[in-house]
């Protein structure tokens, strides 16, 4: 497609299941970033890809969440153990990687998430 | 005219000084990066604001929303802290969301 895709749409999971949110960015895009969004507040930088390293990984709230860019394409964020306040959406964007100019990077629809 | 405006281009200083970049848009935004990548090509996320100031060991970063214009600092500048830092904001328009980079910074620190 066009445009970053992600996956599901929407997610509802009981408390302490594990999930895997999906995203695939743009073709040709190196930089991919995950972020999430609660009701209401400003979207939180949670980690960030350049190919498949993961450059910074410091906005992850703790370590039942982790993320993985294995071929430097498709993205997976994962929850471990989900709790209620992990409720949010999650937003994924790529762009191409930096360099002379701007650059944009683009994001996707998101996945709502809801922990009940 | 960039929507993204950073100053100065290219920055050097000696060892031990306190630098100051800064960043200025033209567009509302709902938050602000700063990032630093190092002469291998690697990007790292020092800071995303939307209001005030952030502090993380020597580094600071400011932002006045009603003046479009945040500011990088480092105190007591090291050798090590040379690399490119690049200003980048976040437009809020849900469904076609974009993150808008500037031209960066490129600093060297002299020992």
């Amino acid at each position: 497609g066009a445009g970053v895709s992600q996956s599901p749409r929407y997610k509802v999971t009981k408390r302490g299941q594990d999930v895997a949110l999906r995203c695939d960015p743009i073709s040709g895009h190196v930089s991919l970033y995950w972020y999430r969004q609660a009701l209401g507040q400003g979207p939180e930088f949670l980690t960030y890809f350049n190919y498949e390293a993961q450059q910074d990984k410091s906005g992850l709230p703790n370590d039942r969440f982790s993320a993985e860019r294995p071929e430097g394409s498709i993205s997976t964020l994962t929850i471990q153990r989900t709790e209620q306040r992990d409720s949010a959406m999650y937003r994924c964007a790529s762009s191409l990687i930096r360099g002379a100019g701007d650059t944009e990077a683009f994001f996707g629809q998101g996945t709502r998430l809801t922990v009940v | 005219k960039n929507e993204v405006e950073q100053s100065p281009q290219n920055l050097t200083a000696q060892e031990g000084e306190f630098i100051t970049i800064n960043c200025s848009y033209s567009v509302g935004i709902s938050a602000l990066h700063w990032l630093q990548q190092h002469p291998g090509g690697g990007i790292v996320s020092l800071f995303m604001l939307s209001s005030g100031k952030k502090k993380h060991g020597r580094l600071i970063a400011t932002i006045n929303i009603q003046e479009k214009h945040s500011s990088l600092h480092i105190t007591a500048s090291h050798p090590r802290d040379s690399a490119v830092y690049i200003c980048a904001v976040e437009t809020p328009d849900f469904g076609n969301e974009k993150l808008t980079f500037g031209t960066g910074t490129r600093l060297t620190i002299i020992p």
